[in-house]
């Protein structure tokens, strides 16, 4: 079983408006994090946002908050106010208290920015 | 230079070549990796260092050999490899706590070699 599931392929938003990415994961560990990363053309992932498991308030950076719905197992983010360069692909990626160091990413989903 | 950086930045090799993949980080963290990423496949983690000292291996193919001379550096070593080998390699840093706990620091990513078997 996928540990990370994105189910969006893809994504189009208009500039300016909100959007939110579907994370779910699967862990039995109690103590996990979970992270967003973004990845434009350019091949970099760049880190946008995290969220521990004992964290009982959603984690928020800027522009991008995570909507962290522990029962459900759902970290699904959330981009407010959506601008061009926003346009990359965006991975979920969950570390599990056992599996120490190590990330395990989503499929992703490629988000696009329209004008 | 700062962050984690990766050279080269592309590299297209025959499957008879030896090259090697170099990967630098300025940023004083203890643990370095080495990602796969194919196309419409997940990154795959290949190689993990802690302290310098390998801790994961996740069953790579020995036509990649990692080394780890000091912390802020950590080489792939290419050899006979196959076209499906061709991929995005990306390297990551991060700073690891002693123990495990619960407290997870980012990895940071450089931005890849592109490696192209022909």
């Amino acid at each position: 079983a996928q540990k990370i599931t994105q189910t969006q392929p893809g994504m189009f938003v208009q500039e300016k408006e909100a959007v939110t990415l579907d994370c779910t994961y699967d862990t039995s560990d109690q103590s996990y994090g979970l992270f967003w990363y973004k990845q434009p053309s350019s091949g970099e992932m760049i880190f946008l946002i995290y969220q521990g498991s004992y964290d009982e308030q959603n984690a928020t950076e800027g522009r991008y908050s995570l909507n962290f719905q522990k029962a459900r197992k759902s970290a699904n983010l959330v981009i407010s106010a959506s601008q061009l360069g926003d346009s990359a692909m965006y991975f979920c990626a969950m570390r599990e208290d056992s599996g120490y160091s190590t990330l395990t990413f989503g499929k992703g989903t490629m988000l696009l920015v329209s004008p | 230079e700062t962050g984690v950086t990766q050279t080269p930045r592309h590299l297209v090799m025959g499957m008879t070549n030896k090259k090697s993949l170099k990967c630098e980080q300025h940023l004083g963290h203890n643990a370095m990796y080495w990602y796969k990423q194919s196309a419409k496949k997940p990154l795959e983690l290949m190689f993990v260092y802690n302290f310098k000292e390998q801790t994961e291996n996740n069953s790579v193919p020995s036509r990649f050999s990692p080394e780890c001379p000091n912390s802020s550096h950590l080489f792939l070593h290419l050899h006979t490899l196959q076209p499906e080998d061709s991929a995005l390699y990306l390297c990551a840093s991060s700073q690891e706590l002693i123990e495990a706990g619960t407290h997870y620091n980012e990895q940071f990513f450089g931005p890849g070699t592109r490696l192209t078997v022909l």
